[in-house]
Order: C-alpha cells, then structure tokens, then sequence
C-alpha cells in the first residue's frame, strides 16, 4: 500500500520568506498526490493537486508543488509566506480510493 | 448546507460508553468518507460510501465501529464501549463521486476524549 512521509513535523518561517515543506511517497507507480491545508478550527482545504501531465502543479493561495518521479517527492513551495499562511499542511496519495496522508507539517509565520 | 457539516464538534465522554458521531455531506455529493486523525498524526481512513453501493469498511480499526448512511444523505459513526485510545478528531469528508479528479470537501471534525 501507498505511504506518505512528512519529514519536518514543523518549521518556523518569517513573514515574507520563501517555504518549502517537504513530501516523499512510497508507491510502485505515480500516484495521485494532493496537498491539504487545515487551519486551527477549520476543516482541510484542497491546496493542489497532481494526477499527470506538467510536474509543476499551481495551486490556491500562491502554492506550488513539483512532482519529481525520481525523488519520490512532491515538495509544497511558496516563495513569500504570509501570517494568514500558519497552519497544518498534510500531503497525501491516493490509489483506488484509498487515501493516506502524511503526519503533516505545522507551519509556524513570525513577523 | 454550503459545505460538509459535523456535529457534535466536541465531545467527552467515558469509557465504556458508546457514542454517535454525525455528518452531513454536501448535497448531490454521492461519496462519503470517514478519517480518524490521532494527536500529532495524519488522517487515517475508516470507511466510506459511495451511492447505494456497499461500503468500503477496511478502514474501521475493530468491529466496536461501525457507520451507517441511508442513501446520499447524512452518515452516522458510531463507537461503541470506547476507549481511551479512541481519543481522536472523526473528519468526515463527500465528494460528487469516489475517485481522484473529484476534489473531497472535508468537515471541521469531531473532537472526541474518552475519559
């Protein structure tokens, strides 16, 4: 069965610098990879999804990620955070409707 | 509703006891799932729905859980005689039809402490 693995369970990034979170994934073929985002209180929100095609995905609220068959990873970017940015960010692949998701990643924004 | 409601949101109860859980999906949506996330952990499947088919329950932990929903409407998680391990957020997701290119629409969760 597919996996996915969020290496930093959080990261501190200053309002306005660029951010990475990091995903890898374990699955024999590509999978379809998702990235999610959970405010305090809310529930996860779609931020980008890959299926195939371009390996760089455009997402909602500036995000991108970019497939890289090679690495096994799926790496969430942003090249300028904003406060309204600190939240949880899960990754996640699904394969005939089995979804899993990583631990997820809390993003901590300091002003 | 605009969006996949969730009730209650929080709820503390003592083990041993059995409680509901409730969702309802975003009207027309035909697929219905169920995830437990733990403290400091990620979603983990529990079973979802899908039209008037079976469903698919090889999420479900151990047979103290069981769900139901009557036909695209609201869904029921119950637990019955909880645990302390049992302490988790039920998320409840829909989306127009199972697979990927159809987004899931996830609720706020329940919050659930078993005393």
């Amino acid at each position: 069965a597919q996996s996915v693995t969020q290496p930093d369970i959080h990261i501190t990034v200053s309002e306005g610098a660029s951010l990475e979170l990091r995903c890898n994934y374990s699955y024999g073929a590509t999978p379809y990879l998702f990235w999610y985002v959970q405010s305090p209180g809310q529930g996860l929100q779609l931020l980008l999804k890959y299926f195939s095609g371009d390996t760089l995905v455009q997402g909602i609220k500036g995000f991108e990620a970019e497939f890289k068959r090679s690495q096994s990873s799926f790496n969430l970017r942003k090249p300028s955070v904003h406060w309204s940015d600190a939240a949880e960010y899960f990754c996640a692949v699904e394969h005939n409707n089995d979804m899993r998701f990583g631990a997820g990643t809390r993003l901590t924004v300091k002003p | 509703g605009a969006g996949v409601s969730q009730s209650p949101s929080n709820k503390v109860t003592e083990k041993g006891k059995d409680v509901e859980l409730r969702c309802d999906p975003i009207s027309g949506h035909t697929a219905l799932y169920w995830y437990r996330q733990r403290l400091g952990q990620g979603l983990e499947f529990l079973i979802y729905f899908q039209g008037n088919s079976a469903p698919d329950k090889s999420g479900l932990p151990s047979d103290r859980f069981s769900a139901e929903r009557t036909g695209e409407s609201v869904s029921t998680l119950t637990i019955q005689r909880t645990q302390q391990e049992d302490s988790a957020v039920y998320l409840c997701a829909s989306s127009l039809s199972s697979g990927s290119y159809n987004e899931q629409f996830f609720g706020p969760g329940t919050r659930l402490t078993v005393l």
